[in-house]
């Protein structure tokens, strides 16, 4: 397994639900990124932390909601999703900078009914 | 246009090929590319990371950076079925401040055959 842990595997949810996704490195790293990957689409970055403090929202609805309690640990808040918000939620980290190569965690597999 | 542009396949060759995956780009600011592997139901794993143009190569894997063109390549030599997987590019610009983002590939997906 990465460095990168992200739990659950698998999430399926309603439309009216409120679930979680988190995610852990172990790297040392100081940067932490939200993506959402769905088929047929590039990666779309979601969310950057960069020591704790949120640096990039990518214009995401407010039914996402990321909290970041320290470097080590990213969290991503669902509430009131849509079905078209079903995809492969990714976790990332790094040490940031121009080089900026990410390690990605196995991703949370979301389905929204 | 879009950022970067790559073909999503899919890919389909025999076991022994030599594989050539492409990406092309439009921001001139680039300098560093990278190419991740994507195995089903997991999350990208980084392969090969490239600064400015050249090539770089890595056992049955080279990388090659033309800025020139705004074109990026990966070339699997000796294809086997264990590098059936998606192939993302991805790359980055030189930037003042905070975590430069990375801009990515569709992927594309390749089948190895045995």
């Amino acid at each position: 397994e990465t460095g990168v842990t992200q739990t659950p595997r698998h999430l399926v949810m309603g439309m009216t639900n409120k679930k979680s996704l988190k995610c852990e490195q172990h790297l040392g790293h100081n940067a932490m990124y939200w993506y959402k990957q769905s088929a047929k689409k590039p990666l779309e970055l979601m969310f950057v932390y960069n020591f704790k403090e949120q640096t990039e929202n990518n214009s995401v609805p407010s039914r996402f909601s990321p909290e970041c309690p320290n470097s080590s640990h990213l969290f991503l808040h669902l509430h009131t999703l849509q079905p078209e918000d079903s995809a492969l939620y990714l976790c990332a980290s790094s040490f940031g900078g121009a080089k900026n190569i990410q390690y990605f965690g196995a991703g949370t597999r979301l389905s929204v009914l | 246009q879009k950022e970067v542009e790559q073909d999503p396949g899919p890919l389909s060759v025999p076991e022994g090929a030599i594989v050539s995956l492409n990406c092309t780009y439009s921001n001139s600011a680039f300098q560093y590319f990278m190419w991740y592997r994507q195995y089903s139901r997991k999350g990208p794993e980084l392969l090969m990371y490239t600064y400015s143009s050249g090539n770089k190569e890595d056992g049955r894997f080279t990388a090659q950076v033309d800025k020139s063109s705004k074109y990026i390549s990966l070339f699997i030599r000796d294809s086997q079925p264990s590098d059936s997987a998606t192939y993302l590019c991805a790359m980055s610009a030189e930037q003042t401040g905070g975590s430069e983002k990375l801009v990515f590939g569709k992927g594309t997906k390749l089948t190895v055959n045995p």
